[in-house]
């Protein structure tokens, strides 16, 4: 079963528009961790953040930022002000302590268009 | 710069061929990954390799197999592949495999199987 739904295959939106990438995820286990990854046409995937089940606060970094919320079991991403270059492939995922190997399970990817 | 690189960038073999794809990474991690990413399918984890050791290996074909000579190297040796096979393929790389540090990865090695 996907542990990981982004809901939004593709988003558009013009340059200086923010933009919310959603992210749900299911676990069981009270330890975990999520991650945002930013996959350009280039194709690596860039780590952005890694968050622990044990820290709700959000997180700003410039113009991305983050909301964490287990009551819903959502990790969101938002872009602030979007930029031609923020076009991409986001990917959430997710590593589960009680998977000894820590291994990532990724979603299905948002594809983001920002036009100019 | 991620400090991890692939090469080739793109390759193109035939289902009788032998080919090789090839990760190395500047980061002084212990852990590296291969992982399979296909047109409309999330990212498939294929192998796990730790300090040179394999601890996973994802129910993958035996026409896959890889090699890790140690910690900063990684191949991915391919034989009789299928059309299927074809994708782009993810080396990464990680401080410690069997914990949650987040991995970097290279840029791909676009595979096409004809």
């Amino acid at each position: 079963a996907q542990k990981v739904t982004q809901a939004q295959t593709e988003i558009s939106v013009v340059e200086k528009e923010d933009v919310t990438l959603d992210c749900v995820y299911e676990t069981r286990d009270t330890t975990y961790y999520l991650f945002w990854y930013k996959q350009p046409p280039s194709g690596e995937l860039v780590f952005l953040i890694r968050r622990n089940s044990f820290d709700e606060q959000n997180e700003i970094s410039g113009r991305y930022s983050w909301n964490f919320q287990k009551s819903t079991s959502s990790f969101n991403f938002t872009i602030t002000a979007s930029q031609v270059v923020d076009s991409a492939v986001y990917f959430c995922a997710l590593s589960e302590a009680a998977d000894s190997s820590y291994k990532l399970i990724f979603g299905s990817g948002t594809r983001l268009l920002v036009r100019p | 710069e991620t400090g991890v690189t692939q090469t080739p960038r793109h390759l193109v073999m035939g289902m009788t061929n032998k080919k090789s794809l090839k990760c190395e990474q500047h980061l002084g991690h212990n852990a590296m990954y291969w992982y399979k990413q296909s047109a409309k399918k999330p990212l498939e984890l294929m192998f796990v390799y730790s300090l040179e050791e394999r601890v996973e290996n994802n129910s993958v074909p035996s026409r896959f197999s890889p090699e890790c000579p140690n910690s900063s190297h990684l191949f991915l040796h391919l034989h009789t592949l299928q059309p299927e096979d074809s994708a782009l393929y993810l080396c990464a790389s990680s401080q410690e495999a069997g914990s949650p540090y987040e991995q970097y990865f290279g840029p791909g090695t676009r595979l096409t199987v004809t």
